[in-house]
């Protein structure tokens, strides 16, 4: 049992460029959530899923995309980087309240 | 909308000393969930405890507790004998209830505190 996976752990990415990070969770949960963290600014949403086939836009989901087609994944797509976007991004899965989080990816645009 | 505030954004202690960190939070929800999560310095969440608006009762678990007082909108978190590996950053968070009666599980989070515990 993983729990929660990120894929990559760490990019780097030049403006303009474009990337997609894979979440991956093993525990059967029908809510995933993309966070950020920002130096100072605790953790805020992006984008959330209650179901396969289904995503919410969170607090700050300007910038992004993303997608659940299968109940374990969820994408969080890039289209055009921007040094904005240079955070930590936290991945979690969650049923019944207690949210499972992944180890983060590190991102940073140059 | 929802808010968190955490004030206290670093906090030095020495060892065994008692520390007890605050969260205050603004919801126009009547249920809604509260949260304390640790990030050591190796950056991953860990799950401290969950407490729902309608349960004030404090709770103990080993050197960790919790006061919330729906009267002040305050979840405050203390460390009893605290120790070096209580380092970390510290993050109270809410959400809100959904239409089912469970949590949709989208948090809002403070600011978080750092704690530095000296030996």
């Amino acid at each position: 049992n993983a729990g929660v996976t990120q894929t990559p752990k760490f990019r780097v990415l030049k403006t303009g460029q474009s990337m997609t990070l894979l979440c991956a969770q093993d525990m059967n949960h029908e809510y995933m959530y993309w966070y950020r963290q920002d130096p100072g600014m605790g953790l805020r949403l992006i984008h959330y899923s209650v179901g396969e086939g289904t995503t919410a836009k969170g607090e700050v989901p300007d910038g992004y995309n993303v997608s659940r087609l299968k109940k374990q994944n969820f994408l969080l797509g890039l289209e055009s980087a921007a040094p904005s976007q240079t955070s930590v991004y936290f991945c979690a899965s969650a049923r019944g309240g207690e949210q499972y989080f992944g180890p983060g990816t590190r991102l940073t645009v140059t | 909308a929802q808010k968190v505030t955490q004030a206290q954004t670093e906090i030095s202690v020495v060892e065994k000393e008692d520390v007890t960190l605050d969260c205050v939070y603004e919801t126009r929800d009547t249920t809604y969930y509260l949260f304390w999560y640790k990030q050591p310095p190796s950056g991953e969440l860990v799950f401290l405890i969950r407490r729902n608006s309608f349960d004030e009762q404090n709770e103990i678990s080993g050197r960790y507790s919790w006061n919330f007082q729906k009267s002040t909108s305050s979840f405050n978190f203390t460390i009893t004998a605290s120790q070096v590996v209580d380092s970390a950053v510290y993050f109270c968070a809410l959400s809100e209830e959904n239409a089912g009666g469970t949590s949709y599980g989208k948090l809002t989070f403070g600011q978080g505190t750092i704690l530095t515990v000296h030996p």
